[in-house]
C-alpha cells in the first residue's frame, strides 16, 4: 500500500515569492496535518484538516494557509516567503475524527530553501 | 512553539548496548508516540501508546506511557548500526485535535560498530 506522498521533494525560492506544497494521504485516511521542521528541531504543528475543514491551527502567521480537497489530498500555501521559512515541510495523515484515537503517519517531506 | 523535554540530546554507544531515552511534559497527554527519523526522510512511527501505564514492545524497542501521563520512555535493547538516527517523542494533549502533536527536540543516536 502506498504511504503518504508529497511533492515536490525539493524546492528553491527567493524571498517574497509564493510556494504551494502538495500531499496525498494514505488510502482511507481522511485527516491531513502539516508540520514545519527546521534543522535541529522537532516538527512544529501548522494545520490539521479533516473532511475538508480546518480542525486545528498552530502558531504560524497568516502567510500560511492550507486546504483539503474532496479526495482528501491537501495543499499548503506560503505567501511572501521569508528566509526563516526554509525548512522541511512534513505532511501526516490519520484516520481522523475527534472520537477516533488515531496515529499519524508522515510523508517524506518537502525540503524548501528560501534564498 | 511548545515542545517536550526530551533527553538525552545525543548518545554515542557501542553496538550491542542498551539505550534509554525519555520525554517529559508540563501538561497531561492522552497519547504518546515515538518516531525515528533518518536524514532527509520523514519520521517513521515506532510505537504508539494510548493509556497511562501502558507498556508496549516492537521488536527490540519498548516504550511506556508514564503513570502521571506527563512522561514516556523508549528503550532499545542490543543496539545495532541501523538504529542510528534521530528519535522523537510526540504527545497529544487532552482536548487537542488528533492532528496536533507536540514533539520533543529529538535524541540523536550514534552507534559505534
Amino acid at each position: 500500500d502506498a504511504g503518504v506522498t508529497q511533492s515536490p521533494t525539493h524546492l528553491i525560492k527567493t524571498r517574497g515569492q509564493h510556494v504551494t506544497l502538495r500531499c496525498s494521504p494514505i488510502s482511507g485516511h481522511k485527516s491531513v496535518s502539516w508540520y514545519q521542521q527546521v534543522l535541529g528541531q522537532g516538527p512544529q504543528f501548522i494545520f490539521q484538516y479533516y473532511e475538508k475543514e480546518e480542525r486545528g491551527r498552530g502558531n504560524f502567521p497568516d502567510r500560511f494557509s492550507a486546504r483539503q480537497f474532496p479526495n482528501y489530498s491537501s495543499e499548503l500555501n506560503v505567501n511572501a516567503l521569508l528566509l526563516g521559512d526554509s525548512a522541511l515541510y512534513l505532511c501526516a495523515s490519520s484516520l481522523g475524527g475527534q472520537s477516533v484515537v488515531g496515529t499519524q503517519y508522515f510523508g517524506p517531506g518537502t525540503r524548501l530553501l528560501v534564498l | 512553539g511548545q515542545q517536550l523535554n526530551q533527553s538525552p540530546q545525543s548518545m554515542f554507544i557501542q553496538e550491542g548496548e542498551d539505550v534509554s531515552m525519555n520525554c517529559t511534559s508540563s501538561s497531561i497527554f492522552n497519547t504518546w508516540l515515538w518516531y525515528k527519523q533518518d536524514p532527509g526522510e520523514g519520521p517513521v512511527l515506532l510505537i504508539a501508546l494510548y493509556k497511562a501505564g501502558e507498556l508496549t514492545s516492537n521488536g527490540r524497542l519498548t516504550a511506556q506511557f508514564g503513570i502521571t501521563r506527563k512522561d514516556s520512555f523508549l528503550n532499545i535493547s542490543a543496539s545495532i548500526p541501523s538504529d542510528v538516527g534521530i528519535y522523537f517523542c510526540a504527545g497529544r494533549n487532552y482536548g487537542g485535535s488528533q492532528g496536533n502533536l507536540i514533539f520533543g527536540k529529538g535524541t540523536k543516536l550514534s552507534v559505534k560498530p
